[in-house]
């Protein structure tokens, strides 16, 4: 089945060690999203790449990079994770067609990182 | 800022009465919207969406009622079950192609 795969399920970092979480998709979507969702809270969007057009929220700290080589994968770098990066990142990806024609996200399961 | 939110942060039902979820948005520019249900420890699934030309759209046991007069969105589910149990967000797109922004969410529990 076509779908968004995140890798790993679960990754432990230390404090100001930089970490990467990984994202790969099969549904040749145009545009992929990293989302961060903190416990009992709304997912809140990082940056997107529309193709490898990158677009960043203006609130998203520098701490956080992305990368997306190709249309199948795309990294999100946390270059030095505090404790306050401990969440469930999310990526996703739609279609990105014409304005006639919203389309809904397709989100993985998720990497939940937690930082010691 | 404009923001969507939701009026319930928790909803309890039993097993079989039908469940009513709120949400309130603010960014009048939101021309599409999509309610995302979330399992414990899994990426938001999609459950129904709705355009601003329409007020209702129903699906499989879910209606979406959208009152732009007021910016208030609601997820009707018919004949709630367990399976039903997970966090409820509306989200809205402030007018973009491919943006969304997501409310709070409401936990909805289902007991037997």
């Amino acid at each position: 089945d076509a779908m968004v795969i995140q890798n790993p399920r679960y990754q432990v970092t230390q404090f100001g060690k930089p970490v990467t979480l990984s994202c790969s998709q099969t549904l040749n979507h145009n545009v992929m999203y990293w989302y961060q969702q903190k416990s009992s809270q709304a997912p809140k969007l990082l940056f997107h790449y529309y193709d490898k057009d990158f677009n960043n929220e203006a609130d998203t700290p520098d701490n956080f990079q992305s990368r997306r080589p190709n249309t199948s994968f795309c990294f999100l770098d946390i270059r030095s994770p505090g404790l306050g990066d401990a969440a469930m990142y999310l990526c996703a990806t739609s279609r990105g067609v014409g304005r006639d024609l919203r389309r809904e996200l397709f989100f993985g399961s998720g990497t939940q990182l937690s930082v010691l | 800022g404009e923001s969507v939110g939701l009026h319930l942060p928790t909803l309890s039902v039993q097993e079989g009465d039908n469940s009513i979820i709120n949400c309130a948005y603010s960014n009048s520019a939101s021309d599409y919207f999509i309610w995302y249900k979330q399992e414990s420890g899994k990426g938001p699934q999609f459950i129904i969406d709705i355009r601003s030309n329409m007020d209702k759209r129903q699906g499989q046991r879910v209606t979406v009622l959208l009152n732009k007069t007021v910016k208030h969105l609601s997820l009707q589910i018919a004949a709630t079950q367990p399976g039903d149990s997970a966090v409820y967000f509306c989200a809205e797109n402030g007018g973009s192609n491919y943006k969304l922004t997501f409310g709070k969410g409401t936990l909805l529990t289902v007991n037997p």
